[in-house]
């Protein structure tokens, strides 16, 4: 069936350090894929999407590319903030696949940003 | 704020009780998805309702349920509840059901339930 895998954190990196989270995917249709975002006490939160291969998601100064000849949707950042501290989520929704639009989840990594 | 709200925020309760969770829905949207947050087992898919009908199903144990009522509120009612069913349980909503080449989902707060 559909999974997704995300690195395992936590990820702890110094204000204004660049962010690598990688994630990838199976998939049997035609997946979008998401990033959400659960900042400490809270629900989730879109972050970025992209519905086809070669999109590129983006908000906050976050960037994903969906590529689909290495199954990935890499979330990146070039200059992370202590506010970016949070556990974030890589998933997708395989609309042909048979989750008949559900989201499919990473486990989560969680990224502390020291100042 | 994305417009879903669940109550309790809250719940602790017994092995053996049964609770309820309630979901509202975004306004103008039709679906609703629960979720199931643990520490073993992350973040994982439920059940879906589509205008008050059953769209899909997860990994939910036969102890626990869903509807959908005619204001497109839903309950998530768990049952013979155990201490591994302590979890937070999230709601989402979306326009929706599915069938489209899109589905972004509005997540609730969610409900904390700690089974003793």
């Amino acid at each position: 069936g559909d999974s997704v895998t995300q690195m395992e954190g936590p990820v702890t990196l110094s204000e204004e350090a660049f962010l690598t989270i990688n994630c990838t995917y199976t998939a049997t249709g035609y997946p979008s894929l998401f990033w959400y975002v659960q900042y400490p006490g809270e629900g989730l939160q879109l972050l970025l999407k992209a519905t086809k291969a070669d999109d590129k998601g983006s908000n906050k100064g976050f960037e994903a590319t969906y590529r689909k000849e290495t199954t990935s949707f890499h979330l990146e950042k070039g200059s992370v903030q202590v506010s970016d501290s949070a556990v974030y989520f890589c998933a997708l929704s395989d609309h042909y696949g048979g989750s008949q639009g559900n989201l499919i989840f990473g486990k989560g990594t969680k990224l502390s940003v020291k100042p | 704020d994305s417009g879903v709200t669940q109550t309790p925020k809250h719940l602790i309760t017994a092995t053996g009780q049964r609770v309820t969770l309630r979901c509202s829905p975004r306004s103008g949207d039709l679906s609703v998805y629960w979720y199931q947050q643990s520490l073993d087992q992350g973040l994982q898919f439920l059940i879906q309702y589509y205008n008050g009908e059953e769209r899909a199903k997860g990994n939910i144990l036969e102890r626990f349920s869903a509807q959908q009522f005619p204001d497109l509120h839903s309950e998530l009612n768990l049952s013979s509840l155990e201490l591994g069913d302590s979890a937070l349980y999230f709601c989402a909503s979306s326009v929706e059901g599915g069938y489209s080449s899109y589905n972004e989902q509005f997540f609730g707060p969610g409900t904390r339930l700690t089974v003793l």
